[in-house]
């Protein structure tokens, strides 16, 4: 099956910095997400994005659509130890019929002492 | 409180076990779905159901199969015919099957000894 191609797919940072990181696709999306899995726990859903070019915020998390509706962006602001994870996009092509969810390779994040 | 709960959390057998891991949501989630996860890789779909005794093959369908016969529940058994079956197992679901954001349970890790 197809995946997203997310990039970086690891990053390390100290703590403070901010981090950015991105999904993109060849096929147009109609549906963004973005979900954090901490090790050994389930992707827990951090923002979704429903219209091409919203910009959305949950705390230090910005992500936003692409105007294209091909890519999306995440961003974390002032990083934290607990932002430590795997950060996968995810994607709908159709909000209607049996569309699967396609899922990115995920971006890796730790942060040096 | 409203989740997905996956039990057990760690999974031991032998060689040549069929195994049944079990997923229950009290959501009112129409669709479900089993994900498996390999070390430093992303999500792969096994078989998803969009509503009660139905369902269909995901990516990977091969050497598993799994039934559901009640709304809350999409339990998937790993049968001897999957030849690597060791991995970490993603249960999720979404109110409906088309478009909307999936919820994931905590997993369960499977090791085949």
């Amino acid at each position: 099956g197809q995946q997203l191609n997310q990039s970086p797919q690891s990053m390390f940072i100290q703590e403070g910095e901010d981090v950015s990181m991105n999904c993109t696709s060849s096929s147009i999306f109609n549906t963004w997400l973005w979900y954090k899995q901490d090790p050994g726990e389930g992707p827990v859903l951090l923002i979704a994005l429903y219209k091409a070019g919203e910009l959305t915020s949950n705390g230090r998390l910005t992500a936003q659509f692409g105007i294209t509706r091909k890519d999306s962006f995440l961003n974390i602001s002032a990083s934290i130890p607990s932002d430590v994870g795997i950060y996968f996009c995810a994607g709908h092509r159709s909000n209607f019929g049996n569309e699967k969810l396609t899922f990115g390779t995920g971006t890796r994040l730790t942060i040096i002492p | 409180d409203g989740g997905i709960t996956q039990s057990p959390k760690y999974l031991f057998r032998k060689e040549g076990q069929n195994v049944t891991l079990s997923c229950e949501q009290n959501l009112n989630h129409d669709a479900m779905y089993w994900y498996r996860q390999d070390p430093g890789q992303g999500l792969r779909l096994i078989y998803y159901s969009q509503i009660v005794n139905d369902f269909q093959k995901g990516d990977i369908a091969e050497g598993y199969s799994v039934s559901r016969e009640k709304k809350e529940s999409f339990p998937l058994t790993v049968t001897s015919a999957q030849k690597n079956p060791t991995a970490f197992y993603l249960c999720a679901s979404s109110r409906t099957g088309g478009g909307d954001t999936q919820y994931f349970g905590p997993g369960t890790r499977l090791t085949v000894l």
